[in-house]
């Protein structure tokens, strides 16, 4: 079976800093990954995906992951906080051969300061 | 291009009551998803439609919900009786295809409160 573990519930940056939002996976294939970010009251939107191409893959907003299997990790980050990134970020995971089932994680709430 | 349709966007009810959900996704896209969301979680799939199909409902607690999709196009989720455990967002998300790397697209959800 399939899982992604996102370590920190909450996590407090300050703006202008660097986001680092962690997911380690579990996959007895190689996986595909993706980041979604969930703004109060809405829908999950898609932030980046890796599809096996390139191991650094680049989003929406200035975010980027990079897909380490050595560490069975894609960890979410971005140069520089903003205000607007403040929101809840999902890690999630999808395997070949089981249509396409997305197995989240329990999320990330991001809290940006001043 | 308009996105994911999902109506009401917020439902209060007694315990013990139906309740329907009804989504309309993106133009063009065949498969259809329902998951739904607790607080503090991520979302759990319930059922995934390929055109009208369903194709896994694994997850379906079938005693109490149904879901349907006339025409490979619009879906309904209906809970009857509803429990205080359902309340949660119900998300509906579609994608154009079943592939495994096939973006899906969410709307932005229903938020059931059961009294």
């Amino acid at each position: 079976a399939q899982s992604v573990t996102q370590l920190g519930s909450h996590v407090s940056v300050s703006e202008g800093a660097l986001v680092l939002l962690r997911c380690n996976y579990s996959s007895s294939v190689p996986p595909y990954l993706f980041w979604y970010v969930q703004y109060p009251n809405q829908g999950l939107q898609l932030l980046l995906k890796y599809t096996s191409a390139a191991t650094l893959v680049k989003g929406i907003n200035g975010f980027e992951a990079e897909f380490k299997k050595s560490e069975t990790s894609f960890h979410l980050t971005k140069p520089s906080a903003h205000m607007s990134d403040a929101a809840e970020y999902f890690c999630a995971v999808s395997r070949g051969g089981g249509g396409n089932k997305l197995t989240f994680g329990t999320g990330t709430q991001l809290k940006v300061e001043l | 291009e308009a996105g994911v349709v999902q109506s009401p966007r917020y439902k209060i009810i007694e315990k013990k009551q139906p309740v329907a959900f009804w989504c309309n996704p993106i133009s063009g896209h065949n498969t259809l998803y329902w998951y739904r969301q607790n607080l503090g979680q991520g979302p759990e799939l319930l059922i995934r439609y390929e055109n009208e199909e369903a194709v896994d409902d694994s997850q379906l607690p079938k005693d109490r919900f149904s879901a349907e999709r006339l025409k490979g196009v619009d879906s309904t989720l209906k809970i009857q009786p509803a429990e205080l455990g359902d309340s949660a967002v119900y998300l509906c998300a579609s994608s154009k295809d079943r592939g495994p790397a096939d973006t899906q697209y969410f709307g932005p959800g229903t938020r059931l409160t059961v009294l």
